[in-house]
C-alpha cells in the first residue's frame, strides 16, 4: 500500500523560504521509473502543478515558478523535499505531494492528504 | 504554452443524469490527458488515464474520450457520491516539460 505525508510549517512570512517534506512508504525512488511530485491548491482555486523528481534524479519545475523551487529527494529515508524561495501570501495554499507509477506517463496515481501553508506577516 | 479550457466550471444536474464535462487543449496532445476526481477537503482522485483508461477500482460509470485537441469525461448515470469538482490534467513532453491542470467542474446535484 503506497502512502505519502507532506509536513512543514503551517505558517510562513513574506519574503521567506518554505520548506516542505513528503515522507512516503510502499514504493522506492530508486526504482525505475518511479516520480513523487508536488501539486498545490489555493483555497477555492484549481490544482497547480509544481515539480516532479524521478528516480534517477532527473527534475522537472513549473516554468512560472522555476526560479524559486527546488526539488530534493533522500531515497534512503523515502523523503522528497520541496524548497520554496521568497514567498508571498499568493502562495498560500494547500500543498500536495503524489506519486507517479513506473509504467506511468504522466498521471499521479496516490497522494497525501495535503498540508495548508498561509503566507501571511 | 499549452492552454487547458475545461467547461463547465459548474453544473447541476439530478441522480441519473448523464453528465459530460468536456477539456480543450490549445495544441494538439495526442492522449495526454488524465481525469481526476476531488471531493472536499480531500486529495485529488484519479479516474481517467491517457484520455480513455479507467483507473483500476473506478465504477465503470466514469469513462473518458478524445484525442488532440478535445477531449469528454462522462459520468453516465450521476449518484450522489459523485459530488465533487473534477479537474482535467494535460501532459506536455516538449521541452520544458510540465503538467497542467484544467480549472475543475464543480458537480452538484440537483
Amino acid at each position: 500500500q503506497i502512502t505519502l505525508k507532506e509536513s512543514g510549517p503551517t505558517l510562513v512570512k513574506p519574503t521567506q523560504t518554505l520548506t516542505l517534506t513528503c515522507t512516503f512508504s510502499g514504493f522506492s525512488l530508486s526504482t525505475s521509473g518511479v516520480g513523487v511530485g508536488w501539486i498545490r491548491q489555493p483555497p477555492g482555486k484549481a490544482l497547480e502543478w509544481l515539480a516532479l523528481i524521478y528516480w534517477n534524479d532527473d527534475k522537472r519545475y513549473s516554468p512560472s515558478l522555476k526560479s524559486r523551487l527546488t526539488i530534493t529527494k533522500d531515497t534512503s529515508k523515502n523523503q522528497v523535499v520541496l524548497t520554496m524561495t521568497n514567498v508571498d501570501p499568493v502562495d498560500t495554499a494547500t500543498y500536495f505531494c503524489a506519486h507517479k507509477g513506473a509504467a506511468r506517463l504522466q498521471e499521479y496515481d496516490n497522494w497525501g492528504q495535503g498540508t495548508l501553508v498561509t503566507v501571511s506577516s | 504554452d499549452i492552454q487547458m479550457t475545461q467547461s463547465p466550471s459548474s453544473l447541476s444536474a439530478s441522480v441519473g443524469d448523464r453528465v459530460t464535462i468536456t477539456c480543450q487543449a490549445s495544441q494538439d496532445i495526442s492522449n495526454y490527458l488524465n481525469w481526476y476526481q476531488q471531493k472536499p477537503g480531500k486529495a485529488p482522485k484519479l479516474l481517467i488515464y491517457d484520455a480513455s483508461n479507467l483507473e483500476t477500482g473506478v465504477p465503470s460509470r466514469f469513462s473518458g474520450s478524445g484525442s488532440g485537441t478535445d477531449f469528454t469525461f462522462t459520468i453516465s448515470s450521476l449518484q450522489p457520491e459523485d459530488i465533487a469538482t473534477y479537474y482535467c490534467q494535460q501532459y506536455d513532453n516538449l521541452p520544458p516539460e510540465r503538467l497542467t491542470f484544467g480549472g475543475g467542474t464543480k458537480v452538484e446535484i440537483k
